[in-house]
């Protein structure tokens, strides 16, 4: 059983393109986060929501525009793709606030040509 | 703002050394500490984890230090194995908050 499971994998797609990044968790967390982790490997958070409300959004670009139907999903859809977009984006899920574990997806390595 | 500082970016040890991982945090508000690893390709995980109410906490051959007033939180990992080769991330959050700052990532290579 897959605690966060994200889907596709891996995604190649052309500038100028939308996109969506598609997250579940079945822990049954009330708080779920989207991170960016580029070439260097920082792993940057872009939102928090809790509760299927939006919490964080931390200055990312409005072509990015996450949601979330239920507590359980946390979706991200990505409009008018640039180069600058290509890194992996984790999905990741905590009980309560972020101070508790948080538990990650696999990833999602999105290449924008 | 918030920021974690990490150090070093890169460390090598040979099989059954120690290595030790070095964190600063900026927010004193942060009370929480994860250190996640993250091996190649795979997502990143809890190793480890303290509070600000603790000094030092240890889970077999992995520890973690605590010093709020200096604002500095460690690693310890004593006789490394290969196994241990992979990125580690500290971390640092506030109680009732919703963002988690990661450090910029130490990459571990454990020679055999």
């Amino acid at each position: 059983d897959t605690a966060v499971s994200q889907t596709p994998k891996y995604l190649v797609t052309q500038m100028g393109n939308d996109k969506s990044i598609k997250c579940e968790q079945n822990l049954g967390h009330d708080t779920m986060y989207w991170y960016k982790q580029d070439s260097k490997k920082f792993l940057k958070i872009m939102f928090s929501y809790n509760n299927k409300e939006l919490i964080i959004n931390e200055t990312v670009p409005n072509r990015f525009s996450p949601k979330s139907p239920d507590k359980a999903h946390l979706n991200l859809h990505i409009n008018s793709l640039e180069l600058g977009d290509s890194a992996v984006y984790f999905c990741a899920s905590s009980q309560g606030t972020s101070d508790t574990e948080a538990f990650f997806g696999q990833g999602t390595r999105l290449t924008v040509v | 703002g918030e920021n974690v500082e990490q150090h070093p970016s890169t460390l090598s040890v040979q099989e059954g050394d120690s290595a030790v991982i070095k964190c600063t945090y900026s927010d004193s508000a942060s009370n929480y500490f994860p250190w996640y690893k993250q091996e190649l390709g795979k997502r990143p995980q809890l190793i480890i984890d303290i509070r600000s109410n603790v000094g030092e906490k240890k889970d077999q051959r992995i520890a973690v230090t605590l010093n709020k007033t200096a604002k500095h939180f460690s690693l310890h990992i004593t006789e490394t194995q290969p196994e241990d080769s992979a990125v580690y991330f500290c971390a640092a959050s506030g109680t009732g908050g919703f963002k988690t700052i990661f450090g910029a990532g130490t990459r571990l290579f454990v020679k055999a």
